[in-house]
Formats: structure tokens, C-alpha cells, sequence
């Protein structure tokens, strides 16, 4: 079955810092989306990638979906205390009676030094 | 839109007993997924329901655990004869297509001691 790959599992910054988090898929995906985690809250969507190559910005934060439609990444500039969180990527199933079904990575925890 | 309602948000039972749980999509949405998340990890996925036909269910999913979505609304997740293991965060979300963004529920975190 698909499996969906997280790194780093852990970022540790200061405030001010940039931080990335890389997403690698075992097949080719539909869609990648991207979703935040607050410390005791519920995943919330943040943005979906669909296109080979595409790139999408959402003020300080950068989203990347690679050529092959398996790898992704989520960029942070400039990090304020607020983007503490846990970051997932989620690949959607490109074939079958599984398509569009979310298989999410293990996240990345941030956590922002002030 | 009220969004996704679960309930309950805690529930404590014993080993070997069952539990249901509820999930309450978001009215327009036709798809409904259960995940299951441990500390520490990824929203696993559980299965998922397109109105009320179960498209898939994980095979790493033993025969204790059932859902259905009778009338295309609503969905129950029930776990049979629950274990240590079982406990977790459960959560569900819901979309309005196959490829459309996730709207999750608080979920529903389960202790079975």
C-alpha cells in the first residue's frame, strides 16, 4: 500500500529562523495537502498542491509539489511563535477505488524558540 | 456550517468491552474517513465512506472494529471487545469529493484500561 514519508520528525528553531519539512510518497499521488496540528486541537487544512512542479505561497509559507507528483515540501520563512505546531503532509491515491483516499506522514513537530 | 460534531469527546471503558462512537459530518459532504491517531504519529487511516457505501477499510483493521454510515449522514465507528491497544485519539473528517480538502472533528479519545 501507499506509505507516505515525514523529515525531520523534530524542528527546533529560533524565532526568526526558517524551517522546512520534506514529504516523500512510495507511489505517485493525485494531490498532496498540506495540514497544521496545534498542540491538543485537530488537523486543519492548509493548502492543496495538484500539478507536477507546482508551487503555491501562502504569505511566509511555500508549498512545492515535485516533478514525479511523489514528493512535496512546505517551506517556512521567517518563523513566528504562532507556526508552532505539528505539520502533515497527506497524499491522495492516484488509482482505483482508493482514489483520493489521504495517506497522511508522521508530521514534523515545531517548535519556536522566542 | 457547524462543522464535524463527535461524540463523545472521552470515553474510558474496560478491556473487553464494546464502544460506538458518533461522527456528524458536515451536512453538503458525501465523503466521511475515520483516522486513528496515537501520540506522537500521523492520523492513521481507518476507512472511508462515499454517502453510504463503505469504500475501503484498512487491512491493518481487525474484524473487532465495524462502521456504517446508514442513511448517508451520520456515521458509527464501534469497537468490539476493546483492547489496551485500542486507546487513542479517533477522529473524523469529512469532504465533498474524493480529492477535496479534510474538515476534521475534535475526535473522540478512547482509554481502555
Amino acid at each position: 500500500g501507499q506509505q507516505v514519508m515525514q523529515i525531520p520528525q523534530y524542528q527546533h528553531v529560533q524565532e526568526g529562523e526558517d524551517f522546512t519539512t520534506y514529504c516523500n510518497s512510495s507511489t505517485t499521488l493525485s494531490n498532496i495537502q498540506w495540514y497544521k496540528q496545534r498542540p491538543g486541537g485537530h488537523p486543519v487544512f492548509l493548502i492543496q498542491l495538484v500539478k507536477s512542479g507546482e508551487v503555491k505561497k501562502q504569505k511566509r509559507l511555500t508549498f512545492q509539489f515535485g516533478e514525479a507528483k511523489k514528493n512535496s515540501s512546505l517551506h517556512i520563512t521567517a518563523t513566528q511563535t504562532t507556526d508552532v505546531g505539528t505539520y502533515f503532509c497527506a497524499g491522495g491515491d492516484a488509482g482505483g477505488t482508493s482514489y483520493g483516499k489521504l495517506t497522511f506522514g508522521q508530521g514534523t513537530i515545531l517548535t519556536v524558540h522566542p | 456550517d457547524t462543522g464535524v460534531s463527535q461524540n463523545p469527546r472521552h470515553k474510558i471503558t474496560k478491556r473487553g468491552q464494546n464502544v460506538t462512537f458518533r461522527c456528524d459530518p458536515i451536512s453538503e459532504h458525501n465523503r466521511l474517513y475515520w483516522y486513528r491517531q496515537t501520540l506522537g504519529q500521523g492520523p492513521e487511516f481507518l476507512t472511508y465512506f462515499q454517502n453510504e457505501a463503505q469504500l475501503e477499510k484498512s487491512r491493518l483493521l481487525s474484524d473487532r472494529f465495524s462502521a456504517e454510515r446508514p442513511k448517508g449522514s451520520f456515521s458509527t465507528l464501534e469497537i468490539q471487545r476493546t483492547e489496551q491497544g485500542d486507546s487513542a485519539m479517533y477522529l473524523c473528517a469529512s469532504s465533498q469529493g474524493p480529492s477535496s480538502p479534510l474538515h476534521f472533528g475534535n475526535g473522540t479519545r478512547l482509554t481502555v484500561t
